[in-house]
């Protein structure tokens, strides 16, 4: 893995209560992504950070908040969780846009599995 | 609204045989077309990318083909082997964002 590093890697919560997800890097990348991975609907965006305290929306991100204080540290936040956020979540990183691909490579970490009861 | 088509759901092919998954998309704002692996518990995995203006890139017994016009791309994998056995996306890039088509889980028999 690409010094990615999601935390927790499992949860179990129960339906109304906050719960915030962590990615690490220590690849000092640019961009860092939030994505959820549901059984027929692949990979969806959530939030996406293009620097320090930059961030912006993705398809899918109605119940969800993010942050980003520093350049290693992206926050998943579920304000009141829903059983509709059971899912598999997954954080990526990019360096961005550039001539050579590897550049442009989005690695991922390794997922949060979270169960809302 | 599905921006990037991936077909088929699943795919079940004989060892050595040719695995052919398929994408299609709309917008022509797209400038890079990725597909990752991803084998079950873990997070996918880059496996080959390829942009516009090359219609074909090969990295081992991995081929992408692109089809600019019809606005098309497609995944090869030949002389499968059951260690193939992944979920595979296809992805297609606008400014720094992917879009993923909905993936094709994919099984090689021994």
């Amino acid at each position: 893995d690409a010094g990615i590093t999601q935390s927790p890697r499992h949860k179990v919560t129960e339906t109304g209560t906050p719960v915030t997800l962590r990615c690490h890097q220590t690849e000092n990348h640019r961009y860092m992504y939030w994505y959820r991975q549901d059984p027929g609907h692949g990979l969806r965006l959530i939030h996406y950070s293009y620097g320090v305290k930059d961030t912006d929306k993705g398809e899918v991100s109605d119940g969800y908040s993010v942050s980003r204080s520093k350049t290693e540290d992206f926050l998943l936040t579920l304000e009141s969780a829903t059983s509709s956020q059971t899912s598999v979540y997954f954080c990526a990183i990019s360096g961005g846009r550039g001539v050579i691909d590897s550049y442009n490579e989005q690695f991922f970490g390794p997922g949060t599995r979270l169960t809302v009861l | 609204q599905q921006q990037v088509k991936q077909s088929p759901q699943s795919l079940i092919v004989q060892k050595g045989g040719i695995s052919i998954i398929n994408c299609a998309y709309e917008n022509t704002a797209f400038d890079y077309f990725p597909w990752y692996q991803q084998f079950p518990g873990k997070g996918p995995a880059l496996l080959i990318a390829i942009r516009p203006d090359v219609s074909e890139k090969k990295e081992g017994r991995f081929t992408i083909s692109f089809n600019k016009s019809a606005k098309q791309f497609s995944l090869h994998i030949m002389d499968s082997q059951p260690g193939d056995s992944a979920t595979y996306f296809c992805a297609a890039r606008r400014t720094e964002k992917l879009v993923f088509g909905k993936g094709t889980k994919l099984t090689v028999n021994p």
